[in-house]
């Protein structure tokens, strides 16, 4: 069992948004701003969507945004294209020893 | 452009020790942290932890009796060990570039797939 919640699985039509949640507790998500965003694709290299809440990597449409309300992070996806089909997973630091710690991941169907 | 790319064997049998190398190229090992994340078959990311290159290591407390990190700097890589490996060890195994302090990973490999089996 993951230590932070992701839901399993979200949609949406090209164009649309969506949100994937992301909760904690006040060890990790709700306690630092260090929570970061990434994009599984099959057979292709993790890449970075989001950093430290709210920063987006060179290179990373902007499209894609982070934000935080309490022990809870969203990585918001507006104009959804096929692209963007793929696995999300969050993650944070926390103080409780093993340093970082992962969602249990997202998958993202674009219908 | 940052490139990173895993190799070691795909077959470990159990109690043995699974070694992985990660070849940095576009960068050099000695400037970053580094870091090492698997993927069990149909879960999650696991962190399995960093390390830099003086010798700072931090490691995933559920696996800390059996895992090490090294670099080899003539060579730009670094390597996993992790000893005593059973069936709970198959998994798809990252190498990334660790950001601190900012506990980010921006920077990933492909993955390898390491399967623990006799």
């Amino acid at each position: 069992q993951s230590a932070l919640t992701q839901p399993a699985s979200v949609s949406g039509s090209p164009g649309q948004s969506i949100t994937i949640s992301c909760t904690g507790t006040y060890s990790d998500v709700g306690g630092y701003n260090f929570v970061s965003w990434y994009q599984l694709r099959p057979g292709k290299a993790p890449k970075l969507m989001i950093s430290e809440v709210t920063t987006r990597p060179s290179g990373v449409p902007d499209r894609f945004s982070g934000s935080k309300s309490g022990n809870t992070a969203s990585l918001t996806i507006s104009g959804l294209q096929a692209e963007d089909e793929a696995n999300y997973y969050c993650s944070s630091y926390t103080n409780s020893g093993t340093l970082v710690v992962f969602g249990g991941g997202t998958k993202l169907t674009v219908l | 452009q940052v490139q990173l790319q895993e190799s070691g064997p795909g077959l470990v049998k159990p109690s043995e020790t699974l070694s992985l190398t990660c070849t940095v190229s576009g960068d050099s090992v000695i400037s970053y942290y580094w870091s090492w994340i698997r993927q069990p078959p149909g879960r999650g990311l696991d962190w399995i932890g960093y390390f830099f290159h003086h010798g700072t290591t931090n490691y995933n407390p559920s696996l800390k009796s059996r895992v090490s990190m090294s670099v080899d700097t003539s060579k730009n890589q670094f390597s996993l060990n992790l000893t005593s490996v059973t069936a709970a060890d198959t998994a798809v195994y990252y190498c990334a570039r660790f950001r601190r302090p900012d506990y980010y990973m921006d920077i990933w490999g492909q993955g390898t797939l390491v399967t623990v089996s006799s």
